[in-house]
C-alpha cells in the first residue's frame, strides 16, 4: 500500500537533545511538507521541499532543520534551539502540480520534551 | 497573505442534525480550497477540495462545501450528524508552490 509512514508515534526527550524525526513516503510524490500542530492552533508550516536537495523555510522555521537526500525521505531535527518543541509533528506530501495539489499526510509523531 | 478563519473552536451536534462548519478566506487570486479531517492521534485526511471546476463540491463520508466568491467562503455541511463524524475538521487555502495555510480547527463533538 501507498502511503507516508513516520516513526516513532511517541517520543520523549529531555530539554537540550536534539532528536530526529522520521518521514517516509512511498507515493512517488516530489513534494514534501513538516508541520507542526498545537492544541487549538491549527496547523503551521515548518519546512518544505519540492525537489530533492533543495528545501524552503516555512512560516516557523527556527530551532529546526531538515534534508531531502533522497526522495523518499525527509526527516526533520528538532534542535535545542526550540524553544518548546512539546508537539504533534506531522508529515505529508503530495505532487508538484497546481490542480493536483491535494497532500496527503503520515499519521504523526508526538513529542514530549521533559 | 493567505489566511482562513474558522470561528468556533468547539462545536456541539445532536446526532441526525446538520452539521455546518464555517469558513471563510482570504486570498488575492482564484483559490484552491480544501476540508480535511483529523480523528484523535492521527493525521489528516482529505474531505473534500474545490479546484474551480464546481461551486459546490462533494466530499466522502457525504460531506459537502459550497464555493462562494462573493463571501470568501467555503462553508462544509452534512445534513444528518453521525456519531463517527466526531473529530477535529480544517480548512485550508492553498498559496503558492502547494503551500497549504490552516484555519485553527473546529472540534466537533457529537450527542447522542
Amino acid at each position: 500500500d501507498g502511503g507516508i509512514t513516520q516513526s516513532p508515534k511517541y517520543l520523549f526527550r529531555k530539554e537540550g537533545q536534539n532528536v530526529t524525526l522520521s518521514c517516509e513516503q512511498n507515493l512517488n510524490h516530489d513534494a514534501m511538507y513538516w508541520y507542526r500542530q498545537d492544541p487549538g492552533q491549527g496547523l503551521r508550516l515548518i519546512y518544505y521541499s519540492q525537489i530533492v536537495n533543495d528545501f524552503q523555510k516555512g512560516d516557523i522555521a527556527e530551532g529546526y532543520s531538515v534534508s531531502r537526500e533522497k526522495k523518499e525521505s525527509f526527516p526533520l531535527t528538532v534542535t535545542s534551539a526550540q524553544k518548546n518543541p512539546t508537539a504533534f509533528y506531522l508529515c505529508a506530501s503530495s505532487i508538484v502540480d497546481p490542480y493536483l495539489n491535494e497532500q496527503f499526510f503520515g499519521p504523526g509523531t508526538r513529542l514530549t520534551v521533559l | 497573505a493567505q489566511s482562513v478563519t474558522q470561528l468556533g473552536s468547539h462545536v456541539s451536534v445532536s446526532e441526525g442534525a446538520l452539521v455546518l462548519l464555517r469558513c471563510n478566506y482570504s486570498s488575492s487570486v482564484p483559490p484552491y480550497l480544501f476540508w480535511y479531517v483529523q480523528y484523535p492521534n492521527q493525521g489528516l485526511q482529505l474531505l473534500l477540495k474545490y479546484t474551480s471546476a464546481a461551486t459546490l463540491v462533494k466530499g466522502i463520508n457525504g460531506f459537502e462545501a459550497e464555493f462562494k466568491k462573493s463571501e470568501t467562503s467555503f462553508h462544509l455541511t452534512k445534513p444528518s450528524a453521525h456519531m463517527s463524524d466526531a473529530a477535529e475538521y480544517f480548512c485550508a487555502v492553498e498559496y503558492g508552490n502547494n503551500r497549504l495555510a490552516f484555519g485553527k480547527g473546529n472540534q466537533v463533538v457529537v450527542i447522542p
